[in-house]
């Protein structure tokens, strides 16, 4: 089944203590991106990667780190967690670039305390 | 960081109406308008991406167009049925940088 996986789907963890959450798409997929979901905000756009070793910010980048050393996995890292980052995470893929259609993971719950 | 708006933000109608949202985003630089379904405790479900002016696209009692020189998309539900309740997200991208936008959603609740 074509899918993007993300894990762990549920994480509360401490102020400080690093965590890497990771997404996985079988799809063969080019682009793949993060974003973060808060109430009042909408989605907004953490990084994303238009290939292998090929990485960019978004719109909120600060706090994060990624990379793309394999087309299928695109791990979002926080080296150093703070409460303000307590959200909902979504991975997402399309098959070229933004003009194709955008396929979401299920999504991880962050609390950072 | 683009500005997409999306309009009404909620809104109710009856099983059976007809139904359209708006979305405007600006129209200089252009890539492609992506529209999602989002169910409460799901992640967002594609429902169209278009990249040319004029664009319209149908996917059984939903459609889409859209205007890139004005800089809006609206999305038509046809016979709004209570499965259609969800919240309808647009998503603006400008080309050269891959980056996107995304409006704050219109929460549709169709009421049996």
């Amino acid at each position: 089944e074509a899918q993007v996986t993300q894990n762990p789907r549920y994480l509360i963890t401490v102020t400080g203590k690093k965590l890497t959450v990771t997404c996985s798409q079988n799809m063969n997929h080019e682009y793949m991106s993060w974003y973060r979901q808060d109430p009042g905000l909408g989605l907004r756009q953490i990084y994303y990667s238009m290939n292998v070793e090929v990485t960019d910010k978004g719109d909120v980048p600060e706090g994060y780190k990624v990379s793309r050393k394999e087309k299928r996995n695109f791990p979002l890292i926080l080296e150093s967690p703070s409460p303000n980052q307590t959200s909902l995470y979504f991975c997402a893929s399309s098959y070229r670039d933004l003009g194709d259609t955008q396929y979401f993971g299920p999504g991880t719950r962050l609390t950072v305390l | 960081i683009l500005n997409v708006e999306q309009s009404p933000q909620s809104l109710h109608v009856q099983e059976g109406d007809s139904t359209n949202f708006t979305c405007s985003f600006p129209s200089s630089n252009f890539y492609a308008l992506h529209w999602y379904r989002w169910e409460t405790a799901k992640s967002p479900e594609a429902l169209f991406v278009m990249t040319l002016n004029g664009d319209e696209k149908k996917k059984g009692r939903i459609s889409a167009t859209l205007n890139t020189k004005e800089g809006y998309s609206y999305l038509y539900i046809k016979g709004s049925q209570p499965e259609d309740s969800a919240t309808y997200l647009c998503a603006s991208s400008s080309g050269g940088y891959q980056k996107v936008t995304f409006g704050i959603g219109t929460k549709l609740q169709v009421i049996p």
